[in-house]
């Protein structure tokens, strides 16, 4: 089945960090990608729409300049979250999905930033 | 209000039992309903997709319902496994947007 991997899986950075995470499709181009952030023992909260080529589409109230968002490739995304706060730790997932729209998305494993 | 609500929140149940996780919707116009498995500390796994004239589907010991007049959807586990302890995500996807329910937390204990 299809593949999406994320890196790192953890991230345990200070106060004022940058930190860059990777969303990759392995075995199939990924036209749009989404990202999501999740809180302990809630759902999945979207962040940004990105297409291929295209600027992301943020959700409202997620800051555009404070979550950077880069899907250069058919197989990439980069989701950088820049001069980390405490309150930035979560768990960040991304996800894939091929040109056909009613196919399922293909999640990757997570991303779990801590900030100290 | 969120569109997708399921319940219950969490659930608790004996080994090789079987259990019924709900989620009604209210998402319009409607034009898939999926259900994702969550271990811990991983990402959504798909289990099911239904489209509107589908009721029901399939996927090993998994079995999804979809009623789309009354807009409601579960899904059944028979025989659980110490493995199926996990969340349960309903997300329903209209036009152009999808909307995730909070999950249900299963514990399938020995």
């Amino acid at each position: 089945g299809a593949v999406v991997s994320q890196h790192p899986s953890r991230v345990i950075c200070k106060s004022g960090t940058s930190v860059k995470i990777e969303c990759r499709s392995l075995d199939f181009q990924a036209t749009t990608m989404f990202w999501y952030r999740q809180f302990p023992k809630q759902s999945l909260m979207l962040m940004a729409t990105s297409n291929e080529g295209s600027k992301a589409t943020y959700e409202q109230g997620v800051e555009k300049d404070k979550f950077l968002i880069n899907h250069a490739s058919l197989t990439l995304s980069t989701l950088t979250v820049t001069s980390a706060h405490p309150e930035d730790s979560s768990f960040y997932i991304c996800s894939a999905r091929g040109r056909d729209r009613y196919q399922p998305q293909h999640f990757g494993d997570g991303t779990r930033l801590s900030i100290l | 209000k969120n569109q997708v609500e399921q319940s219950p929140q969490s659930l608790i149940i004996l080994e090789g039992k079987n259990c019924t996780l709900q989620c009604n919707y209210t998402v319009s116009p409607f034009s898939n309903l999926r259900w994702y498995k969550q271990d811990t500390g991983r990402g959504p796994v798909s289990l099911t997709i239904m489209t509107f004239s589908e009721n029901t589907k399939s996927n090993g010991r998994y079995t999804a319902t979809l009623d789309a007049d009354t807009k409601q959807s579960s899904l059944h586990i028979t025989a659980s496994q110490l493995s199926d302890s996990a969340s349960y995500i309903c997300v329903v996807s209209g036009n152009n947007d999808m909307r995730f329910g909070a999950g249900t937390r299963l514990t399938v204990k020995p």
